[in-house]
């Protein structure tokens, strides 16, 4: 199985400031045949499933605010948020869909400083 | 829209079994592989199971050890997974979740739905 590693696993922000999630998987997850990185990172509120934030290790999904980055590849990858908002807070975890099992990391906690 | 909705949970006793049911609308259910992820009471995500389009095919997490079954029925849009010799670390919230592809071993998901929750408590 690919295990996902998060850190840290929580970060404390201030409003307007840059959080910044790191995600690195046991193997790598690029996929040389179309040369896309099978890594997706979710967002999930208290009471809440997760939302899909980012696909193929860098593309925002539809609706999502461009403050909300993902960059890397084979096996380390970051999640970016480049200027925190009130509804920021949530836990992400990045998720392998390489290979199965897929595999999510152990989440982070972003939370307001 | 899409939309994905879990029934079926509910508080049960250890070494029993249930089916839980996703009933989905909005979309195409039968150009979707599907996903059952679960989340323990104040833990991460934990992925259960995938089932390609057409139900020919479904991979499950090693951890389930052939207890659970995950199945569709295309004709009724509704998705199933069925749990057997269930024990308290079955307890979770679990999740229906669409998968933006067809089949092989999944792409990436794209909805999720509310979820719901199996209590497993003697």
């Amino acid at each position: 199985d690919i295990v996902m590693t998060q850190s840290p696993d929580s970060l404390a922000v201030s409003l307007g400031e840059r959080a910044t999630i790191y995600c690195r998987s046991s193997q790598s997850v690029f996929y040389s045949s179309n040369s896309k990185d099978y890594l997706s990172w979710f967002q999930q509120k208290p009471g809440q499933p997760p939302k899909l934030l980012i696909y193929w290790a860098s593309t925002r999904d539809s609706g999502v605010p461009d403050r909300f980055s993902g960059s890397g590849s084979g096996t380390d990858f970051t999640l970016t948020i480049s200027s925190l908002q009130a509804e920021d807070v949530a836990v992400y975890y990045c998720q392998q869909y390489y290979s199965i099992p897929h595999t999510f990391g152990q989440g982070t906690k972003v939370e307001i400083k | 829209q899409v939309h994905l909705v879990a029934s079926g949970g509910g508080v049960i006793q250890p070494g029993t079994s249930l089916r839980v049911a996703c009933a989905a609308s909005g979309f195409t259910f039968a150009s979707h592989a599907l996903h059952w992820v679960r989340q323990g009471p104040d833990k991460g995500l934990e992925w259960v199971a995938l089932i390609s389009s057409d139900g020919g095919t479904a991979y499950y997490a090693a951890s389930l050890k052939g207890r659970f079954t995950v199945s569709r029925d295309n004709s009724k849009d509704t998705l199933f997974l069925q749990m057997n010799s269930l024990t308290t670390e079955d307890t979770a919230t679990y999740y229906c979740v669409r998968d933006v592809g067809s089949g092989g071993s999944g792409w990436y998901y794209d909805y999720w739905g509310q979820g719901t929750l199996v209590t497993v408590s003697s």
